[in-house]
């Protein structure tokens, strides 16, 4: 049974630093991997998919790779903002499922001015 | 674009209650779509999805039920709340062949 796990649960960081969050999933058969953002009481923001075949994605400051092997995805946000401040979760999506997404519980993160 | 709308925001209703949350989808045809429930402190939890129009699928044994009346629309349902089906429920969109979820602002809903 695939089970997704983010440590750690939360993260607080001074401002400007590049931090890296962490995703690991137990099975490594996989389609894809998701990685989202959620502000307090808000719907969640996807930042970025990773399919298996590929090893990373980036946009603007934000650069996710994917281990399949060793069942890692590490989420890698640079010079740090308080605006990046929020909930970010890791999802995967199981390669015999058209439809199901496993989920972490996701990583609190602080960015202190 | 795809949008993804869901109402209402917020919600307060008492025990043994209805409940009708809706959730729309423009700027894309026959989406696969999606309700999770995030409870407190909690992961996302899947409850429904629909492939097509009246195609529903259940994750999760509850007094919920989901409805897909048109393509783009779905709706979640229930005929009597119990306390423990407050949560915060979202509803998202993806395309099967790639399937990348797309989420609404979701509903928080809070059963006194």
């Amino acid at each position: 049974k695939q089970e997704v796990t983010q440590i750690p649960a939360a993260l607080s960081v001074p401002e400007g630093e590049n931090l890296v969050l962490n995703c690991s999933f137990t099975d490594s058969a996989i389609y894809n991997l998701q990685w989202f953002r959620q502000d307090p009481g808000k719907g969640l923001t996807s930042l970025l998919l990773i399919q298996s075949s590929q090893r990373e994605q980036t946009s603007g400051r934000l650069n996710a790779s994917l281990d399949k092997s060793s069942g890692r995805s590490t989420l890698y946000i640079a010079a740090s903002q308080p605006g990046d401040s929020a909930t970010y979760l890791c999802a995967v999506r199981p390669a015999d499922s058209n439809y199901q997404l496993i989920w972490g519980a996701g990583t609190k993160l602080i960015i202190k001015p | 674009s795809q949008t993804i709308h869901q109402w209402p925001a917020t919600l307060v209703q008492p025990v043994g209650s209805p409940l009708s949350l809706e959730c729309t989808v423009e700027g894309t045809s026959n989406p696969n779509l999606y309700w999770y429930r995030q409870a407190a402190g909690r992961g996302l939890q899947l409850l429904f999805y629909s492939v097509g129009i009246g195609q529903i699928s259940s994750e999760v044994p509850q007094n919920l039920s989901a409805s897909r009346p048109q393509d783009r629309q779905f709706i979640l349902s229930s005929k009597k709340l119990l306390l423990s089906d407050s949560g915060f429920y979202l509803c998202a969109w993806g395309v099967e062949s790639y399937n990348e979820q797309f989420f609404g602002p979701g509903t928080r809903l809070t059963v006194l």
